[in-house]
């Protein structure tokens, strides 16, 4: 069954270090998520992405964070200056936007910012 | 903006027990899809249950089924005949259908344990 997959599973940086996180969308869909959840707390939306291009992010998503598609395979989430409250588990998701709604999420990928 | 509240953070059951999950949540919407999601430890997310909120039917998956009130705005998980890989955290979330990107909004979670 086609998953999605994350890398690294974990990650510890320094703050002010730059993070890039990983993703493999499932590959007929066209639509692309970041969601993260600090420990203890609900999953939080960051960031759509569908056409090359961001769809809708919400406050969370500065300009400390930014999204590619470099490759047509990869889907990537950027933290160009890590703070310390950026520690999460940052989750990616994908779905085929045929209306049903649902998403299909990755293993996470944990964030450690020292 | 849509919330959606979880006011269970922990529950457990016995095996082969039935427990049930609340969620509430707040929309002006009158059209949107709200989940149920399970995420094992260490595991990703995965859907568990879909209901579209036109349907006055609650929906059903095998031992998994919901009590949608749309006018309460109650979305409650039932999980039948527990079983100790039902062991998981489940997230009630809500989504608003829009072309072009489905944005998800999560509740908080219940941790539910399965006992043995």
């Amino acid at each position: 069954e086609p998953e999605v997959t994350q890398t690294p599973s974990h990650q510890v940086t320094q703050m002010g270090q730059e993070v890039i996180l990983r993703c493999v969308p499932i590959s007929n869909h066209l639509y692309f998520y970041w969601y993260r959840q600090i420990l203890g707390q609900k999953v939080e939306f960051l960031v759509s992405f569908y056409n090359n291009e961001i769809s809708e992010k919400s406050e969370i998503f500065d300009d400390q964070f930014s999204v590619e598609r470099p490759d047509g395979s990869n889907f990537t989430l950027k933290i160009r200056s890590t703070k310390l409250e950026d520690s999460a588990m940052y989750f990616c998701a994908s779905s085929s936007g045929s209306g049903a709604g649902e998403l299909f999420f990755g293993e996470g990928s944990r964030l450690t910012v020292l | 903006a849509q919330t959606v509240t979880q006011s269970q953070p922990e529950m457990s059951v016995q095996e082969a027990e039935t427990v049930t999950l609340s969620c509430t949540y707040d929309t002006s919407e009158n059209n949107y899809y709200l989940f149920w999601y399970k995420q094992p430890p260490s595991r990703q997310m995965i859907l568990v249950i879909r209901q579209e909120a036109y349907k006055q039917q609650n929906a059903t998956e095998n031992r998994f089924s919901v009590n949608f009130q749309k006018a309460a705005k109650s979305f409650s998980l039932k999980i039948s005949d527990s079983q100790l890989g039902d062991t998981a955290m489940y997230f009630c979330a809500f989504m608003n259908p829009s072309w072009g990107y489905q944005k998800v909004t999560f509740g908080t979670g219940t941790k539910l344990q399965v006992i043995p």
